[in-house]
């Protein structure tokens, strides 16, 4: 259990309206991840975080912002949900384990948006 | 930027046979992961991998930095062993993990 929960877990909403996923951890580590994982594609990163307010775009970034106001929390956000962006959403965090440093994930947030 | 890139997308085993997956990198890296996604969702870390051959119990893993790939290996396969394996790459940067489209595994009984 690398100490990482991911909230809501399944969210169905509307298109057009705005959408908040939580990630929360209890391991203190400085880089925080949100991936989205589509058929085809593997996991793309959205945006991360390396710091308190310390964020930046990855190679999916349109439609979404990012927020971390403190070192266990980082929200995504959808301004206006869109069916393109119905995806499980995985958060992540980079810290060290037995094998070296690695990356932990949370268990997904099923994202439909209708 | 890193580009990765998995073979094959798609395999079938029997349980008990042995298959290799495949891992090619376009750029330098100097942190090679290997994951294993459960048919429930769940990323698993296998391995780090940068450079090298290690080893856990029927799986292996193998990266040649100086070619550019990475070999992962199944032994005795079992069906506990179907899901979705994906090998990433840190960027150049080395703030996040870019990763593969994954290798799709399904073994039957």
């Amino acid at each position: 259990d690398a100490g990482i929960t991911q909230s809501p877990r399944h969210k169905v909403t509307e298109t057009g309206t705005p959408v908040t996923l939580r990630c929360h951890q209890t391991e203190n580590h400085r880089y925080m991840y949100w991936y989205r994982q589509d058929p085809g594609h593997g996991l793309r990163l959205i945006h991360y975080s390396y710091g308190v307010k310390d964020t930046d775009k990855g190679e999916v970034s349109d439609g979404y912002s990012v927020s971390r106001s403190k070192t266990e929390d980082f929200l995504l956000t959808l301004e206006s949900a869109t069916s393109s962006q119905t995806s499980v959403y995985f958060c992540a965090i980079f810290g060290s384990g037995s094998s070296g440093n690695t990356i932990y994930f949370g268990e997904g947030s099923w994202l439909t948006v209708v | 930027g890193i580009q990765v890139e998995q073979s094959p997308p798609d395999l079938i085993l029997q349980e008990g046979a042995n298959s290799t997956l495949r891992c090619n990198f376009s750029d330098s890296v100097n942190n090679l992961q290997w994951f294993h996604q459960n048919p429930w969702g769940q990323l698993i870390n296998l391995f780090y991998i940068p450079s090298g051959t290690k080893q856990n119990g029927r799986l292996s893993a193998t990266t040649v930095a100086t070619e550019r790939y990475s070999l992962l290996y199944i032994s005795s396969s079992q069906t506990t062993d179907s899901g979705v394996y994906f090998c990433a790459a840190y960027n150049q940067a080395g703030t996040a993990l870019i990763f593969g489209k994954g290798t799709t595994l399904s073994v039957s009984s």
